[in-house]
């Protein structure tokens, strides 16, 4: 059975606080990503990784960072956390294709609050 | 951007099908289409994808419009675990997928 995990299922920071969400996947994929998921806005692409050591700005970068240094981790940093970044956080991954037509695994999301 | 529309709210009655619909107009030639849901609490999960012939699977159905701008995802008998909010979503460049706010289903007992 494929998985996809996250470290926390809810967390509360501090405003100015680091912040890392990890996500780990047990299927050998090559993608990662890490969404947000805002009431009314859906879920937007923050960053994403083909590979070991590369990632790929998503639609939403600003204010977070990411590391991938082994293929089945993927790593979503706040440097500074900011009340504006409270939301849900779902990672994914997929494998690589050539196609367009894969199947993106979830994890059950990070419920982060910042105060 | 390859962005869908679909109506934010529909509701059903359990047994009976449903027919989600979105719009797609800006769909490019090698775009899939796919459906995903997301049941509360949790993370979305696959439901179909096609191309452009329709698609059959355990879960749902895949209508394809003839040019492509639109699509229907077909559950054939609703239950109330199938209450969830439906994603369409258009792959895009770079293996991303774009979500939008997708379908809020109720089904009613």
């Amino acid at each position: 059975d494929v998985k996809v995990t996250q470290s926390s299922r809810y967390l509360v920071k501090r405003t100015g606080e680091k912040v890392f969400l990890e996500c780990v996947q047990d299927m050998d994929h090559e993608n990662m990503f890490w969404y947000r998921q805002d009431p009314g806005l859906g879920l937007r692409l923050i960053y994403f990784s083909y590979d070991v050591k590369m990632k790929e700005k998503g639609d939403i970068p600003e204010g977070y960072s990411v590391s991938r240094e082994k293929k089945e981790r993927f790593s979503l940093i706040l440097e500074s956390a900011s009340t504006n970044q409270t939301s849900m956080y779902l990672c994914a991954s997929s494998p690589r294709t050539a196609l367009r037509s894969y199947e993106q695994y979830f994890g059950p999301g990070t419920r982060l609050t910042v105060t | 951007d390859a962005k869908t529309t679909q109506p934010n709210s529909m509701e059903s009655n359990e047994e009976e099908p449903v027919h989600l619909p979105c719009n797609h107009s800006t769909i490019s030639g090698t775009d899939y289409i796919h459906w995903y849901r997301q049941l509360p609490s949790q993370g979305p999960e696959y439901v179909i994808h096609g191309l452009t012939s329709n698609v059959n699977n355990r879960m749902a159905s895949l209508a394809i419009a003839e040019d492509r701008k639109s699509s229907t995802l077909i559950l054939h008998r609703a239950t109330l675990r199938d209450a969830a909010v439906y994603y369409c979503i258009l792959t895009r460049a770079g293996n991303q997928f774009y979500f939008g706010t997708g379908t809020s289903l109720t089904v009613i007992p």
